[in-house]
């Protein structure tokens, strides 16, 4: 079973901090995603990686950074953190095909 | 562009009764992939089915079965008796054949939450 495990489930931070989120694939998989989710907007895009320090940018790159220096791991920074980051955060791997998603980071920036 | 519908925001049945949740999509490209997701109250997106779209057959498996049509552009995915476990937001999902712009070109659905009540 392909297996994606993000660092936290839930995840508190306050305005103006540096968060990290981790997300790790153990299937070898060459593409990497972070995707956010809120309530009426769907699954948008930030980020996926195609391989080890590619990136692209997704549908709203703006305010987050990614780092993937192995293959199995790909990181989201947000550098400064703020309220409208408030949100569900998911990861996905892939090998040609079928995502497959890690159990997600509820995060809330007050 | 590519484009994916689900135009069932919400729907609730009765424990046992068959659903159907409808999927259309579009593209311009002649090889594509089309996914099914279930999202439970837990959060974790699961993968369901992968079709590509050069195999119209129908998939079965278990209670779960999937009608793709290209006349049409619809994958859709119907739970036969259903249960209160199948309660949850379902995706459907398209891709484009793997090459540039991969990432970019993995288009989901608004989703389709699904209660079935007991």
């Amino acid at each position: 079973d392909v297996k994606v495990t993000q660092s936290s489930r839930y995840l508190v931070k306050r305005t103006g901090e540096k968060v990290f989120l981790e997300c790790v694939q153990d299937m070898d998989h060459e593409n990497m995603f972070w995707y956010r989710q809120d309530p009426g907007l769907g699954l948008r895009l930030i980020y996926f990686s195609y391989d080890v320090k590619m990136k692209e940018k997704g549908d709203i790159p703006e305010g987050y950074s990614v780092s993937r220096e192995k293959k199995e791991r790909f990181s989201l920074i947000l550098e400064s953190a703020s309220t409208n980051q408030t949100s569900m955060y998911l990861c996905a791997s892939s090998p040609w095909g079928e995502q497959y998603f890690g159990p997600g980071t509820r995060l809330t920036v007050t | 562009a590519q484009k994916v519908t689900q135009a069932q925001t919400e729907i609730s049945v009765v424990e046992k009764e068959d659903v159907t949740l409808d999927c259309v999509y579009e593209t311009r490209d002649t090889t594509y992939y089309l996914f099914w997701y279930k999202q439970p109250p837990s959060g974790e997106l699961v993968f369901l089915i992968r079709r590509n779209s050069f195999d119209e057959q129908n998939e079965i498996s278990g209670r779960y079965s999937w009608n793709f049509q290209k006349s049409t552009s619809s994958f859709n995915f119907t739970i036969t008796a259903s249960q209160v476990v199948d309660s949850a937001v379902y995706f459907c999902a398209l891709s484009e054949a793997p090459g540039d712009n991969y990432g970019q070109n993995f288009v989901f659905g608004p989703g389709t939450r699904l209660s079935v009540l007991p």
